[in-house]
């Protein structure tokens, strides 16, 4: 596609449910990255993969977050047991050799 | 860890007027990024920064990187309706992360007509 696509663009839970985000990048980035933005706040960095190199896990707040990119390019970000404290906008962001980043519409989840 | 701080965390102006926001860091970073975020969209890339002193514009638009490395500002002249939006700033490559962003809070931008 033309952009990074995220879906689903909104998702409501309940608490202690588990949750998948996914994102599809653009064709030929080899980057990419999932932030999180909570109200009022900046972007806080989650996970990073470049390519076929393990990925840089540093930013998830827990082992409930996880995440995957299947065959370098489609990524699912995956929170296990949902807090209220989860709710917050998941942006997607790819690139392609330490280029532009593009983000994506980013993925509104709320917790109740 | 890397904090940035921007400021102010909102500004109300009226059209036609200057706007100045600004960020500094702890840390040196590498490069200074400026974005966009309108509502319900992903931030957008305004303008980027890769050397210390630099000043660079785009449009209405004109950013610089600090000498010290641990500072940016941005500026945005005789402001229109659709600069409305959030405005953060980015330090990347410190501490041994070329790929890893660090964002600042962000700046609330509300243009009166």
């Amino acid at each position: 596609g033309a952009g990074v696509s995220q879906s689903p663009s909104n998702k409501v839970t309940e608490k202690g449910k588990d949750v998948e985000l996914r994102c599809d990048p653009i064709s030929g980035h080899t980057a990419l990255y999932w932030y999180r933005q909570s109200l009022g706040q900046g972007l806080e960095f989650l996970i990073y993969f470049q390519g076929n190199s393990a990925p840089d896990k540093s930013g998830l707040p827990s082992d409930r977050f996880s995440a995957e990119r299947t065959g370098g390019s489609v990524s699912t970000l995956t929170i296990q047991r949902t807090q209220q404290e989860d709710s917050a906008v998941y942006l997607c962001a790819s690139t392609h050799l330490g280029g532009k980043l593009f983000f994506g519409s980013g993925t509104q989840l709320s917790v109740l | 860890g890397q904090q940035l701080n921007q400021s102010p965390q909102s500004m109300f102006i009226q059209e036609g007027e200057d706007v100045s926001m600004n960020c500094t860091s702890s840390s040196i970073f590498n490069t200074w990024l400026w974005y966009k975020q309108d509502p319900g969209e992903g931030p957008v890339l305004l303008i980027a920064l890769y050397k210390a002193g630099e000043l660079t514009s785009n449009g209405r638009l004109t950013a610089q990187f600090g000498i010290t490395r641990k500072d940016s500002f941005l500026n945005i002249s005789a402001s229109i309706p659709s600069d409305v939006g959030i405005y953060f700033c980015a330090g990347q490559g410190s501490g041994g992360s070329n790929y890893k962003l660090t964002f600042g809070k962000g700046t609330l931008l509300t243009v009166n007509p």
